[in-house]
């Protein structure tokens, strides 16, 4: 079946030190690929996504390239800020389908 | 619009009792999905629906779990009996499947304590 797995955590980095949260998926076909963020006490929330290999979905900072020969969507941010303290999901969606397969999410911390 | 809204935020019970979590999703949307989190199992999806109509109820873990949607603006997850095992955060989310299908939407959760 379908599976998203992602890189333990907790990450814990300084404030604006660059951030990789890999993530690497199976699944049969063509899926779409999405980063999902929650942050503390709330519910999750779309970060971005990408529809196609080669696809880059970028959002508040945050980019991930749909990357088809590794069968990864790493995320990536350049320079993080404390309120980016969250957990990060990544998922899958298969092409025609309507339910989402996600990772067991990262959490990341920022200090100030 | 409000978003995905979530009743009760906050639900303590004590086992055996039923318990009722609410969910009213977002205007036009006709994906609804009703979610369970903790920090052992993570994000685990219990059913969804199209249209009003269950889908997909692989995930609900036992005959004690019981979801229905009776309209498009309303869905109920019902456990009966609970137990403590049970206490986990209940996300229900929405989607409109045909437009863009894999973007939902979510509700705050109920944060649910089985004494």
């Amino acid at each position: 079946g379908d599976s998203v797995t992602q890189m333990e955590g907790p990450v814990t980095l300084s404030e604006e030190a660059f951030l990789t949260i890999n993530c690497t998926y199976t699944a049969t076909g063509y899926p779409s690929l999405f980063w999902y963020v929650q942050y503390p006490g709330e519910g999750l929330q779309l970060l971005l996504k990408a529809t196609k290999a080669d696809d880059k979905g970028s959002n508040k900072g945050f980019e991930a390239t749909y990357r088809k020969e590794t069968t990864s969507f790493h995320l990536e941010k350049g320079s993080v800020q404390v309120s980016d303290s969250a957990v990060y999901f990544c998922a899958l969606i298969k092409a025609a389908g309507n339910k989402l397969t996600f990772g067991g999410g990262t959490r990341v911390l920022v200090k100030p | 619009d409000a978003g995905v809204i979530q009743s009760p935020r906050h639900e303590v019970t004590e086992m055996g009792q039923e318990v009722t979590l609410r969910c009213k999703p977002i205007s036009g949307h006709n994906s609804l999905f009703w979610y369970r989190q903790t920090m052992m199992r993570g994000l685990e999806l219990l059913i969804y629906f199209n249209n009003n109509v269950p889908i997909d109820d692989s995930g609900m873990p036992e005959d004690r779990f019981s979801a229905k949607m009776p309209n498009a603006s309303f869905s109920t997850l019902k456990i009966q009996p609970s137990e403590p095992r049970d206490s986990a955060v209940y996300f229900c989310a929405s989607s409109w499947a045909a437009r863009d299908s894999g973007k939902l939407f979510f509700g705050s959760g109920t944060q649910l304590s089985v004494l």
